[in-house]
Formats: structure tokens, C-alpha cells, sequence
């Protein structure tokens, strides 16, 4: 199965700050990544697919890069509704796979 | 607008098993599929598998390949998930998700169900 390693798994953001999440993955999955935002409570919401492409109604603050292996998530000016946790999913390979989560909270 | 109702929360005895329904709506429900993903208390999500609703066809994890029988009822337009020999590490809140055609990740899940598994 292919792993896939976030980091951080935790940070502590400001209202205004920009904040980059990094996926890894164990073997290269192309750009077949997703990113997901997920409140308390509350299903995953689909941010990013194909590592870069903005899913629509998603805010433009928001923007997804990477192939390959590395992958990154980044949030510019970051918003009181950005604190959540952050999921990459690839869809490369069978089974799908999520990596850990990056919970950001408020500093 | 798309949207997926799942059924109610449940509580089940070791070894037993649990059937969650999700009733699609809002969208041609047979020429899409269903995935299921899982989140255990605290814990990221796990992918279950899928079920495509034209076919029947399924791709379940190997985690769960011979516990998990994934349906659906198009006259209904609801999908099933049936977890068999639960265990407590089953405790979860379970999604049903809108498959996407192609590599297209789902937009669009269910309010989720949690699923206790308590002596």
C-alpha cells in the first residue's frame, strides 16, 4: 500500500499567516493527490484534486503543487474558518490512502 | 443539490454485524458510484472501498476483502455497507461518499454514522 507522510502533524497559526502542509508519498503517484479540510464533527471537504486543481467554491487562498512524491497544501493569510484538520488522499493506487492529518489551531 | 442521508447511529456486541444505508439524492444515482471511508475516534480516515451503482461492481481494501459486502438498491437510490465480526477497533463513524467517474476525489458525503461496538 502506499504510504503517505504529512507534515507537520500539528501547527499553531495566526489569523493572516501563510501555512504550508507537506504530503509525502512512499512511491510516485503522479499528480493523483487530493486535499481535504475536515471541521469537528463534519464530513471532509474536498479542497484541491489532481494535486493542483482548486475544487469549485473553494476560496483562492487555498492552492495545491506537487508530483511525483511531494506534494504541498498552502493557505495564505490564513482565515478563522481555516482552523481545521488537513487530510492528502492519493488516488493513484488501490487501496486509496489518506495521510495522517495536519490539525491547525489558533496561536 | 446532491446530498447523501445516511442512517442512524448504532451499537452493536462484539462479533456481531451492522448495515448502514445511504439515500442519494439529487443526481442520476445509477451511473454513479459509492465509496465508504471510516474514522475511528481521534483518529485520519480509511478508505473501505466502492461500489459502482450501474453495475454492482466493487473494490473493497484488503483490510476488509471477506467482512464487507458493499450494495446498492437503485430503485431506492440507496447504498449499503455491512461490516460482519465487528470488533471494537470497528468503532468508527462510517461516510458514504458521491464516487466521481475517473480519478475525480468525492465532493459530495453523508453526515456520517457512528458505529459502537461495546461488550
Amino acid at each position: 500500500d502506499i504510504q503517505l507522510t504529512q507534515s507537520p502533524s500539528f501547527l499553531s497559526a495566526s489569523v493572516g499567516d501563510r501555512v504550508t502542509i507537506t504530503c509525502r508519498a512512499s512511491q510516485g503517484i503522479s499528480n493523483y493527490l487530493a486535499w481535504y479540510q475536515q471541521k469537528p464533527g463534519k464530513a471532509p471537504k474536498l479542497l484541491i484534486y489532481s494535486a493542483s486543481t482548486l475544487q469549485s467554491g473553494v476560496p483562492s487562498r487555498f492552492s495545491g503543487s506537487g508530483s511525483g512524491t511531494e506534494f504541498t497544501l498552502t493557505i495564505t493569510s490564513l482565515q478563522p474558518e481555516d482552523f481545521a484538520t488537513y487530510y492528502c488522499q492519493q488516488l493513484n493506487t488501490y487501496p486509496l490512502t489518506f495521510g495522517g492529518g495536519t490539525r491547525v489551531d489558533i496561536k | 443539490q446532491v446530498q447523501l442521508v445516511q442512517s442512524g447511529g448504532e451499537v452493536k456486541k462484539p462479533g456481531a454485524s451492522v448495515k448502514v444505508s445511504c439515500k442519494a439524492s439529487g443526481y442520476a444515482f445509477s451511473s454513479y458510484g459509492i465509496s465508504w471511508v471510516r474514522q475511528a475516534p481521534g483518529q485520519g480516515l480509511e478508505w473501505m472501498g466502492w461500489i459502482y451503482a450501474y453495475n454492482g461492481n466493487t473494490n473493497y481494501a484488503r483490510k476488509f476483502q471477506g467482512r464487507v459486502t458493499m450494495t446498492t438498491d437503485t430503485s431506492t437510490s440507496t447504498a449499503y455497507m455491512e461490516l460482519r465480526s465487528l470488533r471494537s477497533d470497528d468503532t468508527a463513524v462510517y461516510y458514504c461518499a458521491k464516487k466521481n467517474r475517473g480519478v475525480i476525489p468525492p465532493e459530495n458525503w453523508g453526515q456520517g454514522t457512528l458505529v459502537t461496538v461495546s461488550s
